[in-house]
């Protein structure tokens, strides 16, 4: 069936450092896709999405591109700061609904 | 523009005991998402309404689990009776439509739920 797989965690980064978080799906089809972030003690929140192949979505200094022919939607941030620590959830669209990555905890350091 | 309102926000009950758990919308979304977040994974659906209409629930263990939205705005998800493995975040979601169109599904902050 569909899934989302995404990097284990922790990732622990200095201030200032290149954030990479590797998400891949399956799919029949072109889902839409969606990064979510939850920060300590609250709920989810989106941080970006893309609805079509070749699509880039952006916010707040992060960024992922949808690849059709690696089935990739990897997040990046060129410089991350202590308050993106959070957990960060990759997710697809099934059928209407969200299918989420297990998460991957972000711990920036000063 | 109020978020998706849940209560209560922590529970602690014993297993065999019940448990309710209310969500309140945003406004005007007419689908409307209970998941279930156990500790180090990710979110996963319990249930999916469509104004008070039931999308999707193969996945609600429906033996203990009920849900239910009379009037096409607020919900309930109930437990009864708790088992230990039901510890975790209830999560409630909304939308104007459904991620299928890319649209965006806003969280509450979710119950958290011990049962010991």
């Amino acid at each position: 069936g569909d899934s989302v797989t995404q990097m284990e965690g922790p990732v622990t980064l200095s201030e200032e450092a290149f954030l990479t978080i590797n998400c891949t799906y399956t799919a029949t089809g072109y889902p839409s896709l969606f990064w979510y972030v939850q920060y300590p003690g609250e709920g989810l929140q989106l941080l970006l999405k893309a609805t079509k192949a070749d699509d880039k979505g952006s916010n707040k200094g992060f960024e992922a591109t949808y690849r059709k022919e690696t089935t990739s939607f990897h997040l990046e941030k060129g410089s991350v700061q202590v308050s993106d620590s959070a957990v960060y959830f990759c997710a697809r669209d099934s059928w209407g609904k969200l299918q989420f990555g297990a998460g991957t905890q972000v711990v920036v350091t000063p | 523009e109020a978020g998706v309102a849940q209560s209560p926000r922590y529970k602690i009950i014993e297993k065999r005991q019940s448990v309710a758990f209310w969500c309140n919308p945003i406004s005007g979304h007419a689908t409307l998402y209970w998941y279930q977040q156990i500790l180090g994974q990710g979110p996963k659906l319990l249930i999916q309404f469509q104004n008070n209409g039931v999308v999707d629930d193969s996945q609600l263990p429906k033996d203990r689990f009920s849900a239910e939205r009379l009037k096409g705005v607020d919900s309930t998800l109930k437990i009864q009776p708790a088992k230990l493995e039901d510890s975790a975040v209830y999560l409630c979601a909304s939308s104007q439509g459904t991620a299928a169109s890319g649209n965006t599904i806003y969280f509450g902050e979710g119950s958290w739920l011990t049962v010991v």
